[in-house]
């Protein structure tokens, strides 16, 4: 069975400073991982998708994520953060038959 | 584009009282989901659907709950009667048909609150 664990319910880095939200995964067939942002009173928001294509994969607002098989990992980065990025942070990973996984999520505080 | 759409965006109502929330997926794909966002047990699925046929309901928390797709443009969850612990925000999301790296879009929430 597939599943998710994201490292760190907090994380608070200042403006300005990189963003690393980390993201494990455990799937019995190649995964395809996703990367979704939640703002206050909002849905979920795509931000990357990772599907086998390149291990680096860009997403929206200048986030990037890189698939490291060996290490079963899919770290989120941004070289800087913004204040705008305050949000949630959700990975996942597709547990077939169009269903997905959900990580328990990161709350990511932005200091100015 | 529009969205998912749902409705209500905030319901209040009394414990014992029947409450029915509603989602419009985008136009052109076969799969809905429902899920609930609690602190305690953050983003749960409850079920899920494929081309308005329920596929997967084993996270449906009692039979206190059902969910209906009529047709493909329109999906209800319901419960009855409601308790306290139902409070919660309510997400419907819907992804197009293909590969299973097909992205699941959400609408903004139905936040639910019984008294």
């Amino acid at each position: 069975a597939q599943s998710v664990t994201q490292l760190g319910s907090h994380v608070s880095v200042s403006e300005g400073a990189l963003v690393l939200l980390r993201c494990n995964y455990s799937s019995s067939v190649p995964p395809y991982l996703f990367w979704y942002v939640q703002y206050p009173n909002q849905g979920l928001q795509l931000l990357l998708k990772y599907t086998s294509a390149a291990t680096l994969v860009k997403g929206i607002n200048g986030f990037e994520a890189e698939f490291k098989k060996s290490e079963t990992s899919f770290h989120l980065t941004k070289p800087s953060a913004h204040m705008s990025d305050a949000a949630e942070y959700f990975c996942a990973v597709s547990g077939g038959a169009q269903k997905l996984v959900f990580g328990q999520g990161t709350r990511l505080t932005i200091n100015p | 584009d529009a969205g998912v759409i749902q409705s209500p965006r905030h319901e209040v109502t009394e414990m014992g009282q029947e409450v029915t929330l509603r989602c419009k997926p985008i136009s052109g794909h076969d799969y809905l989901f429902w899920y609930r966002q609690t602190m305690m047990r953050g983003l749960e699925l409850l079920i899920y659907f494929n081309n308005n046929v329920p596929i997967d309901d084993s996270g449906m928390p009692e039979d206190r709950f059902s969910a209906k797709m009529p047709n493909a443009s329109f999906s209800t969850l319901k419960i009855q009667p409601s308790e306290p612990r139902d409070s919660a925000v309510y997400f419907c999301a819907s992804s197009g048909t293909g590969d299973s790296n097909q992205p699941q879009h959400f609408g903004d929430g139905t936040r639910l609150s019984i008294l």
